[in-house]
């Protein structure tokens, strides 16, 4: 069965730095791209970025690009998102997504329950 | 980059009634890059529907995409209890390389 677990909710205050992480289980995790999504309070899914575990390949919506760093670690199946210094505006969920599909396309097939970002001073 | 426009927002339906989601993209795209996914309250989003028409794993028969160029729908047949949530239409491909619709929100009349 595949699975994305991440990890616990963070409470954090402006200027503070963070990772969060994403494990992937069921499934081989060098192969498949891992995609992280925000969804602020109350609001729709953004696509921030994306990584392939096998190399390292990563992408980056623009919006994103800058604010963010996805890395993962294929010895043990695990993607993380970082913050070097959050902001009040960073609050809000985060999930981690595999990247299924073939050679012409990635689709977000499996999420993680999501990890809540909490930043307040 | 290609925006995503869902419509309705809200959708007020009753249990049993069909439920017709429109999702209309700023310009052409194929449709073997559209996706569809149903989100839950306090729950993470579900792949329903991938290349704008196939059913993704475990998904009930009742849901089906359609659509090509600009224009895609997904369908409820008949709306069942645990059908009520928010609707996400995604294209992948442009840059950015994923984008998002601002949802249909699927409530109990």
């Amino acid at each position: 069965e595949v699975q994305l677990v991440q990890s616990a909710a963070e409470v954090k205050k402006p200027g503070e730095s963070l990772k969060i992480s994403c494990k992937g289980s069921g499934y081989k995790f060098s192969n498949y791209w891992i995609g992280w999504v925000r969804q602020m309070p109350g609001k729709g899914l953004e696509w921030m970025g994306i990584i392939y575990p096998a190399n390292s390949d990563s992408r980056y919506s623009p919006s994103f690009q800058d604010q963010v760093t996805i890395s993962a670690d294929k010895s043990i199946s695990t993607a993380y998102l970082q913050w070097s210094s959050l902001k009040a505006s960073d609050t809000g969920m985060y999930y981690c997504a595999r990247g299924g599909g073939d050679k012409r396309t990635i689709v977000l097939d499996y999420w993680g329950q999501g990890t809540l970002v909490a930043v307040s001073s | 980059e290609i925006v995503l426009t869902q419509s309705p927002g809200t959708l007020s339906l009753s249990p049993g009634e069909r439920a017709t989601l429109s999702c209309r993209a700023s310009q052409s795209i194929s449709s073997i890059y559209v996706a569809w996914f149903q989100q839950k309250p306090g729950q993470a989003p579900r792949l329903l529907i991938y290349g704008a028409s196939s059913r993704a794993t475990g998904i009930p028969d009742r849901f089906s995409g359609s659509g090509s160029g600009t224009d895609f729908t997904l369908t409820i047949s008949r709306l069942e209890p645990e059908d009520f949530a928010v609707y996400y239409c995604q294209q992948y491909g442009s840059s950015p390389l994923f984008t998002f619709g601002p949802g249909t929100k699927v409530d109990m009349k």
